[in-house]
């Protein structure tokens, strides 16, 4: 079974730049959840995706974040400026379901804002 | 805001000898996960155990909850170098914001 993929791996921007990041979640899956994980901290939930509606956002800074899942399949998250504090790895993980099951994570970006 | 948090926030120890983590969580729960990451790399599922159990068994790796305190631990038995990594909790819901909530982590060190 593949896992989950993300790219690109190392993204180094300025600040007031523009950045996406992809990810391709396992086949089936209906949850998608992104994570942002600064040094030494925990994962912390951006968004959660059930297919392609948004379950939970509350976390998003939207101002300067988005993050769609077309087709309920791939998603992408943006960020839109670049901030120096969003300096961090960017998981992307899926479930089979939104119940707070066992979530499968990529191997994340890792934003570095100049 | 963090649901869980673990306790040490570091741990160092030899290879052989057994590491235990514990997480203290806020909220009410339907489940507790244990995840483990690797240096540079993404989150592995370790073990879920549900609000209804007490203790779980995989391998090395044993589990408590005990609802009551809002709070479980990790053990791993006879640890090896390869155990190096940082541990995180993860809090599971059914109900309301159902995703996974995680703690700050635990960084264990074997040294070989």
């Amino acid at each position: 079974e593949a896992g989950v993929a993300q790219s690109p791996r190392y993204k180094i921007i300025e600040k007031r730049q523009s950045v996406a990041f992809w990810c391709n979640p396992i086949s089936g899956h209906a949850t998608l959840y992104w994570y942002q994980q600064i040094l030494g901290q925990g994962p912390k939930l951006l968004i959660q995706f059930q297919n392609n509606g948004v379950v939970d956002d509350s976390q998003l800074p939207k101002d300067r974040f988005s993050a769609e899942r077309l087709k309920g399949v791939d998603s992408t998250l943006k960020i839109q400026p670049a901030k120096l504090e969003d300096s961090a790895v960017y998981l992307c993980a899926s479930s089979l379901t939104e119940r707070g099951t066992e979530a499968f994570f990529g191997q994340g970006t890792r934003l570095t804002v100049v | 805001s963090q649901q869980g948090e673990e306790d040490p926030q570091a741990l160092s120890i030899q290879e052989g000898e057994n590491a235990t983590m514990n997480c203290s969580y806020k909220t009410s729960i339907n489940n507790l996960q244990w995840y483990r990451q690797n240096s540079g790399r993404g989150l592995v599922h370790l073990i879920l155990i549900r609000s209804n159990e007490r203790e779980k068994h995989s391998g090395r790796l044993r589990v408590t909850l005990d609802t009551s305190k809002k709070s479980s631990s990790l053990l791993i038995t006879a640890s090896r170098a390869a155990d190096t990594a940082s541990y995180f909790c993860a809090t599971g819901k059914y109900t309301g914001r159902r995703a996974l909530t995680f703690g700050s982590g635990t960084r264990l060190q074997v040294q070989p």
